[in-house]
């Protein structure tokens, strides 16, 4: 079985400032890597997503995350943030099947002006 | 191409009640999913369908909850009666392949 480990509950960071999310993912198969936002009282939306080939993964709105297969890690990183987006952002995996997705538990990122 | 749809948007109901949910996935999508998000907490998977078929229900209190999805198309989600406990966002899913695509949940508070 898969699992998920979002280290931080909670990222403050100034505006026009990087930020790093973190996530860990636990799995004896090989990984399904998924990022998603949710901004206040709506769904989720992808951001990016690993499936296979190149490492490093490009998502919307200037996000982009980097698959590390030794380190079991899929952390989330934009060079410059702004205040939209202050959302809660989720990591996920699932197998190679693509059924049964597990969420970690979220992390909310505020950005301040 | 349209999104996930699903109603209502917001819920209000006793404890004991019955309330029950829809949603209508993206055309052509064969998995449905229902997710259970707990304020504060990720989501967590109640029950997935491939095409009208049950293909994981583990987590899915079935003593209240049921789900049911006709004609491998739109789903609704029954709680019957309500716990406190149960106030939570309802989102559904759909997938044709790996990445899921939710609708924009169902806010039920029970009081």
């Amino acid at each position: 079985a898969q699992s998920v480990t979002q280290l931080d509950s909670q990222v403050p960071v100034f505006e026009e400032a990087p930020v790093e999310l973190r996530c860990n993912y636990s799995s004896s198969v090989s990984v399904y890597l998924f990022w998603y936002v949710q901004y206040p009282n709506q769904g989720l939306q992808l951001l990016l997503k690993y499936l296979s080939g190149s490492t490093l993964v490009k998502g919307i709105n200037g996000f982009e995350a980097e698959f590390n297969k030794s380190q079991t890690s899929f952390h989330l990183r934009k060079p410059s943030v702004h205040i939209s987006d202050t959302a809660e952002y989720f990591c996920a995996v699932t197998g190679p099947a693509g059924n049964q997705f597990y969420f970690g538990t979220g992390t909310s990122l505020t950005v301040i002006p | 191409e349209a999104g996930v749809a699903q109603s209502p948007r917001y819920k209000i109901i006793e404890k004991r009640q019955s309330v029950a949910f829809w949603c209508n996935p993206i055309s052509g999508h064969a998995t449905l999913y229902w997710y259970q998000q707990i304020l504060g907490q990720g989501p967590k998977l109640l029950i997935q369908f491939q095409n009208n078929g049950v293909v994981d229900d583990s987590q899915l209190p079935k003593d209240r909850f049921s789900a049911e999805r006709l004609k491998g198309v739109d789903s609704t989600l029954k709680i019957q009666p309500a716990k406190l406990e149960d106030s939570a966002v309802y989102l559904c899913a759909s997938s044709g392949t790996a990445e899921q695509f939710f609708g924009p949940g169902t806010r039920l508070t029970v009081l």
